[in-house]
């Protein structure tokens, strides 16, 4: 799987968005990018996901870039419950369920 | 609907024993993997079972196994219990093994060897 790097940790006020980029510099064309965050004693939740379109769902929206090299996950009002390490992963997809490479992720503060 | 449901949630054995955790998927999801979760390594996959059956084995010693029931339940195992084995340890579940299905995790089993 491609490798993703992603800023060690970023601050948000609460209300505003929050951008959290990532790049996959490596990443081929079968692999999806994926976003999961997790919150201090919880299991990673699944955030999003996508291949090269954007996408949008209730929690944040995706944007890929053209030549798929870097996303960004938005969410668009940031509340205090939304501080958590966010992982970016890119999976591939191929007939079978390929496991989830998690590395470090963006420890995102939201601030009052 | 429920999500993923991992028993116990906190767990304290003593080196050399073994121990079983339980995970029950969402309803309808047949795909279950385990993952560890520990300060040094961070999230790594232990195995994949769907069909009852291994279809994907991270890279892990053999004290560490896992079963998957006909109702797609699954437990895994660690036999001789080393310090090391100190972790959060995480169920998630996928509808089937089909492309850009995500996983979905549950809270984990925290397990605290002495």
């Amino acid at each position: 799987d491609a490798k993703t790097t992603q800023p060690p940790s970023m601050d948000c006020a609460e209300g505003r968005a929050a951008n959290l980029p990532c790049n996959h510099s490596t990443i081929s064309g079968n692999e999806y990018v994926y976003w999961y965050r997790q919150i201090h004693s919880q299991g990673p939740q699944y955030i999003i996901h996508g291949l090269k379109n954007n996408e949008t769902n209730e929690m944040a929206s995706l944007i890929i870039t053209e030549d798929r090299k870097s996303s960004t996950l938005i969410l668009p009002h940031a509340t205090l419950r939304d501080t958590a390490v966010y992982y970016c992963i890119v999976r591939v997809e191929v007939r079978g369920n390929t496991p989830l490479v998690f590395g470090k992720g963006t420890r995102l503060s939201v601030i009052a | 609907k429920a999500g993923v449901t991992q028993t116990p949630r906190y767990l304290i054995k003593t080196r050399g024993q073994q121990v079983t955790l339980s995970c029950s998927p969402i309803s309808g999801h047949r795909s279950v993997s385990w993952y560890q979760q520990t300060p040094g390594q961070g999230l790594q996959f232990l195995f994949e079972y769907f069909s009852e059956t291994q279809r994907n084995k991270g890279n892990f010693p053999g004290r560490f196994s896992g079963r998957q029931f006909s109702n797609s339940r699954s437990e895994m195992n660690v036999s001789t219990l080393e310090l090391g084995d100190s972790a959060l340890y995480l169920c998630a579940s996928s509808l089937d093994r089909g492309r850009g299905q995500p996983q979905h995790f549950g809270d984990g089993t925290r397990l605290s060897i002495l």
